[in-house]
């Protein structure tokens, strides 16, 4: 079945770095757009990055543009976010997510479980 | 951007009654909104896409209509697994792709 598994997050003092992972099965990753999507503890959902079929594209939300950096490895079927310059208000659950396209964002499924980031000194 | 506002914040519902689920985009997103469902603990699960089609799986008491900037979750009779965050997104103008704040739906 498709299914997308992170891993990755942990504890990291403000300004560090981390690197998110995300391994995906059961269909085709190449030809799929993949998202990053947070959730601060108790809150509500954020967007935070798309990345094209090709990796040709890449898409980020204001909050972490210029600090984080979605990337792929089609022959790994991999997904990948690097964190840089990590703050407090960047703490949240991280999700993985299948787009239903290629080329442009649509919606999110499936979802993975998700892995924590926690930043703190 | 676009400011997707969900209402009510928190929906307090028996069993078995209809619930109604409100979605409203600050401009219009077309029919480019899919709506989420979030258990405690657990990770979003996609329900609706393209304002009113259901995600496979999806049980017909989930229903999604609306167009433009308002758009309606209706779950037809609540079932006990039925209680959790419901959560809509637009897809239409990005980056960003925005979420609204959700609603809770509760036992009543």
């Amino acid at each position: 079945q498709v299914q997308v598994v992170e891993s990755g997050g942990g504890v990291v003092q403000p300004g560090g770095s981390l690197r998110l992972s995300c391994a995906a099965s059961g269909f085709i990753f190449s030809s799929y757009g993949m998202h990053w999507v947070r959730q601060a503890p108790g809150k509500g959902l954020e967007w935070v990055a798309f990345i094209r079929y090709d990796g040709s594209n890449k898409y980020y939300a204001d909050s972490v543009r210029g600090r984080f950096t979605i990337s792929r490895d089609n022959s790994k079927n991999t997904l990948y976010l690097q964190m840089n310059t990590l703050g407090a208000e960047d703490s949240s659950v991280y999700y993985c997510a299948k787009d239903p396209g290629g080329n442009n964002p649509n919606w999110f499924d499936p979802w993975g479980q998700g892995t924590l980031v926690t930043v703190s000194s | 951007e676009i400011v997707m506002t969900q209402s009510p914040a928190t929906l307090s519902v028996s069993p078995g009654e209809r619930a109604t689920l409100s979605c409203r985009a600050s401009q219009s997103v077309s029919s480019n909104l899919a709506w989420y469902q979030q258990k405690p603990g657990q990770t979003p699960r996609l329900l609706i896409y393209g304002a009113s089609t259901r995600a496979t799986g999806i049980p017909a008491r989930f229903s999604g209509s609306g167009s433009g900037t308002d758009f309606t979750l209706t779950i037809s009779s609540l079932q006990s697994e039925d209680f959790a965050v419901y959560y809509c997104q637009q897809y239409n103008n990005w980056p960003p792709l925005t979420f609204g704040g959700g609603t809770k739906v509760e036992i009543k």
